[in-house]
């Protein structure tokens, strides 16, 4: 059965402290991985959409790579305005996005 | 702001009733998404819809139904309601099919006293 694992559950940051962010994935053929961020009474808003491994994209203080197994978010200088819960999905054969439970981020000034 | 707007953003109801929730997607948008978030469960497909026909179905309930109308809004319709389909409710837009990102409402809070 297809499955996403995102970990850490939760991560707590000081600000300027980088991290990475993980989802690992097992489907049969990856159509596309998407990142979301969801802030507290909202919905996920679209971050990334990854295609094929080795691919990168960037935004401000964003990264996301994606390998044949696994996709990075990387953080780098995290300030508490990017603290929210980050989600990953992957899209197989259907259009469907299968989402794991994500990490939620806590960055303190 | 994405875009896609739910209305309403709460609904408070008891068991054995029916609601039904609405969404317009972004402009442009052809494909409406239903999705369900519960705190133990994450976020789980219902229901997808393309241009007026359903193009795909996941876990949906037979006690829920949906529908999308020419003017390409969608309505989810929960009826017999349970304890347990209290949940938040988020719909979805994209502009077409294969490897589109969707875009999500801020969902709608149902809540089964």
């Amino acid at each position: 059965e297809d499955q996403v694992t995102q970990s850490p559950e939760a991560l707590r940051l000081q600000e300027g402290e980088s991290s990475s962010l993980n989802c690992s994935y097992t489907v049969s053929g990856l159509r596309g991985l998407f990142w979301y961020r969801q802030d507290p009474g909202k919905g996920p808003e679209f971050l990334f959409t990854l295609y094929s491994a080795g691919e990168e994209k960037e935004k401000e203080r964003l990264k996301a790579t994606l390998t044949k197994k696994e996709s990075f978010l990387h953080i780098t200088a995290p300030k508490p305005e990017d603290s929210a819960t980050y989600l990953c999905a992957v899209q197989e054969n259907t259009d469907k996005l299968i989402f794991g439970t994500g990490t939620r981020l806590q960055v303190f000034p | 702001d994405s875009g896609v707007t739910q209305t309403p953003k709460h609904l408070i109801t008891a068991t054995g009733q029916r609601v039904t929730l609405r969404c317009s997607p972004r402009s442009g948008d052809l494909s409406v998404y239903w999705y369900q978030q519960s705190l133990d469960q994450g976020l789980q497909f219902l229901i997808q819809y393309y241009n007026g026909e359903e193009r795909a179905k996941g876990n949906i309930l037979e006690r829920f139904s949906a529908q999308q109308f020419p003017d390409l809004h969608s309505e989810l319709n929960l009826s017999s309601l349970e304890l347990g389909d209290s949940a938040l409710y988020f719909c979805a837009s994209s502009v077409g099919t294969a490897n589109q990102p969707q875009h999500f409402g801020d969902g709608t809070r149902l809540s089964i006293l």
